[in-house]
């Protein structure tokens, strides 16, 4: 059973678009949302991360943007770049530090 | 800071053979993760250690997959015997406490023939 679904699959934007990837979920036990980005090649690597005490976290362009009633949460790229281009991963965790990745969303910032 | 390094990058082996992965945490890092990610998935959890201790083995095919981490510091997974199914990155994770950020490796990318 997936315990996070994510969308889109994939995304083009522009150079300076705004980017938002989705993720939504089921369980009220998780109580830790990051998102990681991943190059090819590469291991994944922590981005940002909510709890759900908050409803929006920024660092830097990007933003977390989280609704627990609705069970969403969702990133948003903002002035995205070339270098941006990655997939992104959402993940849910629970309070034993168990982690449950969304499919992934591999994003083109066309310059 | 030196992060989680895994070994060997690439293996291609034949079906049936065994292989094993290393993993060495970053140091002072007591959980440990295997990770299987296939081709546009994300990663999903196969086993966790806190310290030697495997408290979370439920999704590790036991009867192919084994792993062990002893001292608490670097681990191995094996598979024996590979199957053509097991063909994908194998990735592992450390983290300092329970309940913190994720550490991963590159990972291992396996190509079973």
């Amino acid at each position: 059973q997936q315990q996070v679904k994510q969308s889109p699959q994939s995304l083009i934007v522009q150079k300076g678009g705004i980017p938002i990837i989705n993720c939504a979920y089921e369980n009220t036990a998780f109580d830790y949302f990051p998102w990681y980005q991943q190059f090819p090649g590469k291991g994944p690597a922590l981005l940002i991360a909510i709890r759900p005490d908050v409803s929006e976290k920024k660092e830097g362009r990007f933003t977390i943007s989280f609704n627990k009633s609705a069970k969403q949460f969702s990133l948003h790229i903002m002035d995205s770049q070339p270098g941006d281009s990655a997939t992104y991963f959402c993940a849910v965790g629970d309070n034993f530090n168990k982690f449950y990745f969304g499919s992934g969303t591999k994003l083109n910032v066309k310059p | 800071e030196a992060g989680v390094v895994q070994s060997p990058r690439y293996k291609i082996i034949e079906k049936k053979q065994p292989v094993a992965f290393w993993c060495n945490p970053i140091s002072g890092h007591n959980t440990l993760y295997w990770y299987l990610q296939n081709l546009g998935q994300g990663p999903e959890l196969l086993i966790r250690y806190e310290n030697e201790e495997a408290v979370d083995d439920s999704q590790l095919p036991k009867d192919r997959f084994s792993a062990e981490r002893l001292k608490g510091v670097d681990s191995t997974l094996k598979i024996q015997p590979a199957e053509l199914g097991d063909s994908a990155v194998y990735l592992c994770a450390s983290s300092s406490i329970l309940g913190g950020e994720q550490f991963f490796g590159p990972g291992t990318r396996l190509t079973v023939l």
